[in-house]
């Protein structure tokens, strides 16, 4: 059974507007959720965190918004750009409950942002 | 400074052979990850190790898989008598001790087993 859920496979979104890409859980101990974006042949890279203490965070032209009863975060981008086009992971983990930090990633979905 | 390096970047073998795959951390980084990630799978976790404490190997799907940790510093998967279905992308990750640090992963080792 997946913890994490990405339901969007992939997304298509046009230059200049906003992409919102959903993420659900399923654990109650999750409190530590990260976003990653990962380019053909590359690792992810690390893109932005929230921790359940707080409802959204915001780098530039990037936000994360929680919602703790539903268990659901989104993640935006707006302005969208070319260059944002990549496959994104969200992932949880269950760091105040004392685990050792590993991460449990969604499928990942794919955004292309069209010029 | 230098990021996660691995290798190799790819590696083909015959079903029944062992394979290691080799992961060298950021320097300074006392945790380090395994993750692999299996065609239209996310990102599944193998292994974790953390300085000198045993390692967390909860995630390793069978005891055909293995890794060590030499040093503290770079570390190898082992998986022997693979199977086809151990086709995917081997990922590590490392990052600084604590929680709330940001894994920095390397570019991966792609693995086919014919």
């Amino acid at each position: 059974d997946q913890q994490v859920k990405q339901n969007s496979p992939s997304l298509s979104v046009q230059e200049g507007r906003i992409s919102i890409l959903n993420c659900d859980y399923t654990n109650s101990m999750f409190d530590y959720f990260l976003w990653y974006k990962k380019y053909p042949a590359e690792g992810p890279t690390f893109l932005i965190s929230i921790s359940s203490i707080k409802d959204k965070n915001e780098d530039g032209r990037f936000t994360v918004f929680l919602n703790k009863s539903a268990k659901h975060l989104s993640l935006h981008i707006v302005p969208s750009q070319p260059g944002d086009s990549a496959v994104y992971f969200c992932a949880a983990s269950g760091l105040l409950r004392g685990s050792q930090g590993n991460l449990i990633f969604g499928k990942g979905t794919k955004l292309s942002v069209k010029p | 400074g230098a990021g996660v390096s691995q290798s190799p970047s790819n590696k083909v073998t015959e079903k029944g052979k062992d394979v290691e795959l080799r992961c060298d951390p950021i320097s300074g980084h006392t945790a380090l990850y395994w993750y692999r990630q299996s065609l239209g799978q996310g990102l599944e976790f193998l292994i974790y190790f953390q300085g000198n404490s045993a390692p967390d190997k909860s995630g390793l799907p069978s005891d055909r898989f293995s890794a060590e940790r030499t040093g503290g510093s770079v570390s190898t998967l082992t998986i022997q008598r693979t199977q086809q279905e151990d086709s995917a992308v081997y990922l590590c990750a490392s990052s600084r001790q604590g929680p709330y640090n940001e894994q920095f992963f390397g570019p991966g080792t792609r693995l086919t087993v014919l």
